[in-house]
């Protein structure tokens, strides 16, 4: 079974500019995490979707990020305009429904972004 | 909001030795999850717990949901230069709504001398 697919890898941008990262979760999985990952410290969710519905994103500074999961499958999670301290590790995350007790949340590999 | 406190944040220990690491929280939490991650890599789940008390192993590695549910720890026996890494404690609440979410520790990592 193939797992949570995310690029690109590794990103770099200077200050102000915009970015995409995009997500695609293991097939038949409803639910779809956005993580922030600073170094040092662990994830830290930014949003949450169950199909194409935001469950949460009470976490996500909503006046420079952005995400969409229009179809329920891939999703994309934008900044726009990036800073400084955006420099981080942005992990996706699926599982198979939130509203399930046993719903544990299979991560991909992540996008290092880097912003100067 | 939350937090855990997980601890130690590092430690080195020689091939074969014994490791504990454990984590806590000021509120009770349901689930219990330890996460390993690799460099480069995503978080990956080693063991899940769900009851107050559980004591659950996967290999070398053991954990317990603490009794009062604020904290759970893991052990890993004859560690081995794999076991290099950061772990993860991850604590939920609930599940379905922003119950469900997880809240992650700040890792513990581990290096092994060979």
């Amino acid at each position: 079974e193939a797992g949570v697919a995310q690029s690109p890898r590794y990103k770099i941008i200077e200050k102000r500019q915009s970015v995409a990262f995009w997500c695609n979760p293991i097939s038949g999985h409803a639910t779809l995490y956005w993580y922030q990952q600073i170094l040092g410290q662990g994830p830290k969710l930014l949003i949450q979707f169950q199909n194409n519905g935001v469950v949460d994103d009470s976490q996500l500074p909503k006046d420079r990020f952005s995400a969409e999961r229009l179809k329920g499958v891939d999703s994309t999670l934008k900044i726009q305009p990036a800073k400084l301290e955006d420099s981080a590790v942005y992990l996706c995350a699926s599982s198979l429904d939130r509203r399930d007790m046993y719903n544990e949340q299979f991560f991909g590999p992540g996008t290092r972004l880097t912003v100067l | 909001g939350q937090q855990l406190n997980q601890s130690p944040q590092s430690m080195f220990i020689q091939e074969g030795e014994d490791v504990s690491m454990n984590c806590t929280s000021s509120s009770i939490f349901n689930t219990w999850l330890w996460y390993k991650q690799d460099p480069g890599e995503g978080p990956v789940l080693l063991i899940a717990l769900y009851k107050a008390g559980e004591l659950t192993s996967n290999g070398r590695l053991t954990a317990q949901f603490g009794i009062t549910r604020k904290d759970s720890f893991l052990n890993i026996s004859a560690s081995i230069p794999s076991d290099v890494g950061i772990y993860f404690c991850a604590g939920r609440l609930n599940y379905g709504g922003s119950q469900g979410n997880l809240i992650f520790g700040k890792g513990t990592k581990l290096s092994v001398k060979p």
